[in-house]
């Protein structure tokens, strides 16, 4: 299957600053990107969905101010949580998909704590 | 969209077959049906999908009744590394959407 990477793997930062995590399709063009949100012991939450070169669209309840979402190319999203708080706190997973494939690939995920 | 139900946790002997049922009443003719697993702390991974037919391939089989409103994904021969969450997905209709629901907790016991 197609491989996506996801950096830094694991991140700890202080309550008020702003954390960026990237998503990377290694060895295809991902045209669309999505990035989810998992809380322990619960089930993956998608938060929004990002097309190469548009904005993204958000799911109901996710705020677009503090979770910025960048698609510059087709080979690297990014996520950054503003001004983060310990609720944020939280397993950060994204994957991708292209037109000539029926699946989305999953990166590692990206671990945030928040103190 | 189509939500899917199944059961929250699941035993199965080394060596024996895992069948992992999945209820999604609600699916409309062109949606197709995904599993994907996750091994604690790992990014989910894609198993198999299906529209109509039944599926196989090396991981598992995708066995899809006839009116659709419920699937088994089959691990032929489960192995303790095949210990994780399974979830039955319904891809969102003329979108890559996959809206995740609880899952099977699948423990392989030797």
């Amino acid at each position: 299957g197609a491989v996506v990477s996801q950096h830094p793997s694991r991140v700890i930062c202080k309550s008020g600053t702003s954390v960026k995590i990237e998503c990377r399709s290694l060895d295809f063009q991902a045209t669309t990107m999505f990035w989810y949100r998992q809380f322990p012991k619960q089930s993956l939450m998608l938060m929004a969905t990002s097309n190469e070169g548009s904005k993204a669209t958000y799911e109901q309840g996710v705020e677009k101010d503090k979770f910025l979402i960048n698609h510059a190319s087709l080979t690297l999203s990014t996520l950054t949580v503003t001004s983060a708080h310990p609720e944020d706190s939280s397993f950060y997973i994204c994957s991708g998909t292209s037109e000539y494939q029926e699946t989305q690939y999953f990166g590692p995920g990206t671990r945030l704590l928040v103190l | 969209d189509a939500k899917t139900t199944q059961p929250p946790s699941m035993d199965c002997a080394e060596g024996r077959a895992a069948n992992l049922p999945c209820n999604h009443s609600t699916i409309s003719g062109n949606e197709y049906v995904y599993w994907y697993r996750q091994i604690h702390s790992q990014g989910p991974q894609y198993i198999i999908h299906g529209l109509k037919n039944n599926e196989t391939n090396e991981m598992a089989s995708l066995i899809i009744t006839e009116d659709r409103k419920s699937s088994t994904l089959i691990l032929p021969h489960a192995t303790l590394r095949d210990t994780a969450v399974y979830y039955c997905i319904v891809r969102v209709y003329n979108t890559d959407k996959l809206i995740f629901g609880t899952g099977t907790r699948l423990q392989v016991f030797p």
